[in-house]
């Protein structure tokens, strides 16, 4: 079946740090791969995606690689900002219409 | 261009009663999803609806329902309601049946309680 493991959080970084959130995946097929993000307040809405493998999504600083071999998507930015701060989820679309996501990192950054 | 918009935000049940939640899309979009969110859990499909016509389900037990109107607007139905049921309901939007490639555009949700 389709499934997203995405690292546990809460995640709480120091402004200026490296940020990594792992997600592997288990799909039939070929999925298509994203990353959402809910601000507080907010709805979710979509960060970046990919499409293929070896694909690589970016947005606002954010870059996640299409690994099939791996089948991971894992989520990274150089340098986080307090504004950064949110939950992210990652999620996959195969067959079907349906979206399957990760259970959500709380990530906390603070000045 | 208004976004995803649905109502009501937040609303109390007891147990055993019925609910309905409202969603109207980004203008364009004929595909709606709905989707349940458990605190703490990433968000459950429920439902897809294209063109008015039943295009996913998600394993849930048939006191849940839903349909789409001609405007595209759509409404989710639960009936008998368990503790359970408490959860963060969205509704997402798209231009395009297939979810591969496609955005999904997402309401703030209905906060549902069920006492």
């Amino acid at each position: 079946g389709n499934s997203v493991t995405q690292m546990e959080g809460p995640v709480t970084l120091s402004e200026e740090a490296f940020l990594t959130i792992n997600c592997t995946y288990t799909a039939t097929g070929y999925p298509s791969l994203f990353w959402y993000v809910q601000y507080p307040g907010e709805g979710l809405q979509l960060l970046l995606k990919a499409t293929k493998a070896d694909d690589k999504g970016s947005n606002k600083g954010f870059e996640a690689t299409y690994r099939k071999e791996t089948t991971s998507f894992h989520l990274e930015k150089g340098s986080v900002q307090v504004s950064d701060s949110a939950v992210y989820f990652c999620a996959l679309s195969a067959t079907g219409n349906q979206f399957y996501f990760g259970t959500g990192t709380s990530l906390t950054v603070i000045p | 261009d208004a976004g995803v918009t649905q109502s009501p935000t937040h609303l109390i049940k007891t147990r055993g009663q019925h609910v309905t939640l409202r969603c109207s899309p980004i203008s364009g979009h004929k595909s709606v999803s709905w989707y349940q969110q458990v605190l703490g859990q990433g968000p459950q499909f429920i439902f897809q609806y294209y063109e008015k016509e039943e295009r996913g389900r998600g394993n849930f037990p048939d006191r849940f329902s839903a349909r789409q109107f001609p405007n595209y607007s759509s409404e989710l139905n639960v009936n008998a309601l368990l503790l359970g049921d408490s959860a963060l309901y969205l509704c997402a939007s798209s231009l395009e049946d297939t979810s591969r490639a496609g955005e999904l555009f997402f309401g703030e949700g209905s906060r549902l309680t069920v006492l």
